[in-house]
């Protein structure tokens, strides 16, 4: 079956812009996670989401956002943007939050600001 | 809070030597912990999980053993080969109020050469 999709994979932006990234789950899986890869900060978790509802959300200011469809996709979104956000944005899927569910992911958008 | 700390490197290796990259959590309880595997221009994929202490995750080779103990899960495998250079992350997830959000280490870069 097919694996997480996101679009776009590449974007460029400059300060100030927003941006909106999507993230398709694997058929079935209800539970999306999203993540910022930088090489100064590593892996961080931003936001999870569980049936159109935020479960959890990470340490990162109100201009980043999220939200899910009835369909279980996700999108993120993030405005203002400054050339600190510049970074792998990695979308994870799994059937339902747990901690032995196994979270699938993405290929990522890479997100470059100006 | 929860956490996990993992060698760094850069690490560089023959082909057919032996690998170990240490990995060393921080968490409430005995959470699930996760080795994932990176490929340069693609998401992070699942290599192997161990659920339980003692347990002893496996996969293509690579294996990890969780260790209450010492709070590591430190991954090995015995003949790397050139297809394994990657980069690798160990990871653990959150339980209770972080139900299903993973914490990961900085990741270790693997380069084998032939």
């Amino acid at each position: 079956k097919a694996g997480v999709t996101q679009t776009p994979r590449y974007l460029i932006k400059t300060r100030g812009q927003q941006v909106t990234l999507s993230c398709s789950p694997i058929s079935g899986h209800r539970s999306v996670s999203w993540y910022q890869q930088t090489p100064g900060q590593g892996l961080q978790f931003l936001f999870e989401y569980f049936s159109e509802t935020q479960r959890n959300k990470g340490n990162f200011p109100g201009r980043f956002s999220g939200r899910q469809f009835s369909n279980s996709r996700s999108e993120m979104n993030v405005s203002t943007l400054e050339l600190g956000d510049s970074a792998l944005y990695l979308c994870a899927s799994s059937l339902e939050p747990g901690s032995d569910n196994e979270q699938f992911f993405g290929p990522g958008t890479r997100l470059t600001v100006l | 809070g929860d956490s996990v700390t993992q060698m760094e490197g850069p690490v560089t290796l023959s082909e057919e030597a032996f690998l170990t990259i240490n990995c060393t959590y921080t968490a409430t309880g005995y959470p699930s912990l996760f080795w994932y595997v990176q490929y340069p221009g693609e998401g992070l994929q699942l290599l192997l999980k161990a659920t339980k202490a003692d347990d002893k995750g496996s996969n293509k080779g690579f294996e990890a053993t969780y260790r209450k103990e010492t709070t590591s899960f430190h991954l090995e495998k015995g003949s790397v080969q050139v297809s394994d250079s990657a980069v690798y992350f160990c990871a653990l997830v959150g339980r209770g109020s972080t139900l299903g959000r993973l914490y990961f280490g900085r990741g270790t870069q693997l380069t084998v050469w032939p």
